[in-house]
């Protein structure tokens, strides 16, 4: 069964204060990773998609990166709007093309200005 | 930018009553998923949808729950005879074409059961 961790479930920053949020999974298979922001009483809002270790993908002050176990997401210098809830998501094989998708349980991100 | 709609925002009921969720995708998006939250839990799968028919649907989705493209832009999430722990947010996302295009979700239908 496809399995997605995240850590840390918190992080607390000052602005300008850079990290990283990680996210490891165990998949049959990796078919390509998604990260979504989620704010609250919304639904999750596409990030990036990462295919293959060693891809990067960058938007404004995020950085993703993955490896063959686990994906990054850098904030370099972050602003009081990157808070957020951010989920990792990984797509399943069960046959088909459709790739329902198993989802981590977030890291509540929260920058202080 | 095209986007998910999902309505009503917010649904009260009473246990045991039937509710219908909608949701309009993406214009020329062709596979569609309903997800649910429940509060302080992971986003989870329900059900995925391609060509009219059901593609695939969780444990969670037993014989209560059904959906229906019923047009060309619709689509819906019928739960019927409600229960306490059917409360959650449930949200629709429709993905373009086949493969690991990313899907993208409406802003949820929050679902109180009482």
């Amino acid at each position: 069964e496809d399995q997605v961790t995240q850590s840390p479930e918190a992080l607390r920053l000052q602005e300008g204060e850079s990290s990283s949020l990680n996210c490891s999974y165990t998949v049959s298979g990796l078919r390509g990773l998604f990260w979504y922001r989620q704010d609250p009483g919304k639904g999750p809002e596409f990030l990036f998609t990462l295919y293959s270790a060693g891809e990067e993908k960058e938007k404004e002050r995020l950085k993703a990166t993955l490896t063959k176990k686990e994906s990054f997401l850098h904030i370099t210098a972050p602003k009081p709007e990157d808070s957020a809830t951010y989920l990792c998501a990984v797509p399943a094989n069960s046959g088909g093309s459709n790739y329902k998708l198993t989802f981590g349980k977030g890291t509540l991100l929260t920058v202080n200005p | 930018e095209p986007e998910v709609t999902q309505t009503p925002s917010h649904q009260v009921t009473q246990m045991g009553q039937e509710v219908i969720l909608r949701c309009v995708p993406i214009s020329n998006h062709l596979y569609f998923y309903w997800y649910r939250q429940i509060l302080g839990q992971k986003v989870e799968f329900l059900v995925s949808f391609y060509n009219n028919e059901i593609s695939e649907k969780s444990e969670i989705f037993d014989d209560q729950f059904s959906v229906e493209r019923p047009d060309g832009s619709n689509f819906t999430l019928k739960i019927r005879s409600t229960k306490l722990e059917d409360s959650a947010m449930y949200f629709c996302a429709s993905k373009r074409g086949q493969g690991d295009q990313p899907q993208h979700f409406g802003d949820g239908t929050r679902l109180s059961i009482l």
